[in-house]
């Protein structure tokens, strides 16, 4: 089966650093997308990876291994704003082109 | 501005009538997808298409049904067959057949039926 799991919630603090894990199980691999999502609004793309290794982007930046079907992004110098949704997301190839989704970690950033 | 719109942002409907949820945009992007998104969810795949006058099913495509007659527009229509459609609603759409297919989403439609 297609599998992608993340943890439910993290909490962290502002000006912090936290890593949002995130395994997966697919048939056929593509890349790996993270995408943002405040609470209500629609899911906005930060980062890529296909290519294992990390990725880096301002303040995010995404890891791959794809031998351990494994990824995380990274956060640093957290903000009020960062606290939203993470959903991890698989481009798989198993015929077509079609993404998997994770449930999404709600990252909760305290003052 | 090139972007995916969907209207409208909030629906409400009565139970047993069919509803159907606009997405079109203007980015030129062959393929197109509508994803169901409950409360602590993930996104599920309910419909996509990859070209013109063809769609395929996702993982929950039962009581929805889809058209694509233009690139720019995917229409997804709600049906009384679906046991439990309220949900918040996302299309997107991304450049076919790339490696480095990236989704953009629209800003979503929040469908609840009374």
């Amino acid at each position: 089966g297609q599998n992608i799991d993340q943890p439910t919630e993290m909490t962290a603090t502002e000006g912090a650093i936290v890593q949002i894990n995130c395994t997966y199980q697919t048939s056929g691999f593509n890349g790996l997308f993270w995408y943002q999502q405040h609470a209500g609004e629609a899911p906005t793309f930060l980062s890529y990876n296909v290519l294992d290794g990390l990725e880096e982007k301002g303040r995010f930046s995404s890891f791959l291994s794809r031998s351990k079907g494994y990824s995380y992004l990274l956060l640093k110098e957290l903000q009020m704003k960062d606290s939203a949704s993470y959903l991890c997301a698989v481009l798989t190839t198993s015929g077509t082109y079609k993404y998997i989704f994770g449930t999404g970690t709600r990252l909760k950033v305290l003052a | 501005d090139g972007g995916i719109t969907q209207s409208p942002k909030y629906l409400f409907r009565k139970e047993g009538q069919n509803v159907t949820l606009s997405c079109e945009q203007n980015l030129n992007h062959d393929a197109m997808y509508w994803y169901r998104q409950d409360p602590g969810q993930g996104l599920r795949l309910i419909y996509y298409s990859q070209i013109v006058n063809d769609f395929q099913k996702g993982d929950i495509a039962e009581g929805y049904s889809v058209s694509r007659e233009k690139k720019e527009s995917f229409p997804l229509t709600v049906t009384s067959a679906q046991k439990n459609p309220t949900a918040f609603y996302l299309c997107a759409s991304s450049i076919q057949g790339s490696s480095t297919d990236t989704q953009y989403f629209g800003p979503g439609t929040r469908l609840t039926v009374l």
